[in-house]
């Protein structure tokens, strides 16, 4: 399987939370990242969680880390139509490079 | 402070021309890192440079190679195109490239292979 996997597509409603899984198999990475990349941009770091934490808070958006489980989530409270783009989960490789999951497209309905 | 720049923004060629892209990091970061970005392959990890130095690399043929000027800026080549090279071809920078650092992604360069 993949090292990093997450869920290809989540559709919620303007004003609902919004909750992103992801999963990965080497737990030798220092950090875990999360990445938004809307359509014909780059990518942009949304926050990070360093892996002897369990959670983090930043504003409307929550990183839960389940190390146990190799199990990352993002949350975004209150989620609004600008929130519609691609996330990205990754962790920090070897070679002081990223390994990205495939992407989650998240829709936001109004 | 300018965030990362990437030029071209697109770019098409034929199969078997060669391409150059550029990236100019945040002023101060010295590390920059090269990824393509592909719908079948999702992100991947091309190199690194640092100093000047390629520091990583990652899985690809010799076709793909770059370098880094005194300035940090960095440049990518790809030679004898390929239709599967139609990519997104991201840069990131950060200070040195420890782990611990930020990566900051550009606009990345859109390029086309016919």
């Amino acid at each position: 399987g993949e090292d990093v996997e997450q869920s290809l597509f989540l559709s919620v409603r303007e004003g609902d939370s919004s909750v992103i899984n992801c999963t990965y198999t080497d737990s030798s990475s220092t950090y875990l990242y999360w990445y938004k990349q809307e359509p014909g941009a780059g990518l942009q770091l949304l926050t990070y969680i360093f892996s002897n934490m369990d959670m983090k808070q930043d504003q409307r958006l929550t990183v839960l880390l389940n190390k146990k489980d190799k199990h990352l989530s993002l949350r975004i409270a209150d989620t609004q139509t600008g929130d519609s783009a691609i996330y990205f989960c990754a962790r920090g490789g070897s070679q002081g490079n990223l390994i990205f999951g495939k992407g989650t497209k998240l829709s936001v309905k109004p | 402070k300018a965030g990362v720049t990437q030029t071209p923004r697109y770019l098409i060629k034929t199969r078997g021309q060669q391409v150059t892209l550029s990236c100019s990091p945040i002023s101060g970061h010295r590390s920059v890192s090269w990824y393509q970005q592909t719908p079948g392959q999702g992100l991947q990890f091309l190199f690194e440079y640092f100093s000047e130095t390629q520091r990583n690399k990652g899985n690809f043929p010799g076709r793909f190679s770059g370098r880094q000027f005194s300035n940090s800026r960095s440049e990518m080549n790809v030679s004898t195109l390929e239709l599967g090279d139609s990519a997104l071809y991201l840069c990131a920078s950060s200070l040195t490239g420890g782990y611990q650092e930020t990566q900051y992604f550009g606009p990345g360069t859109r390029l086309l292979v016919l």
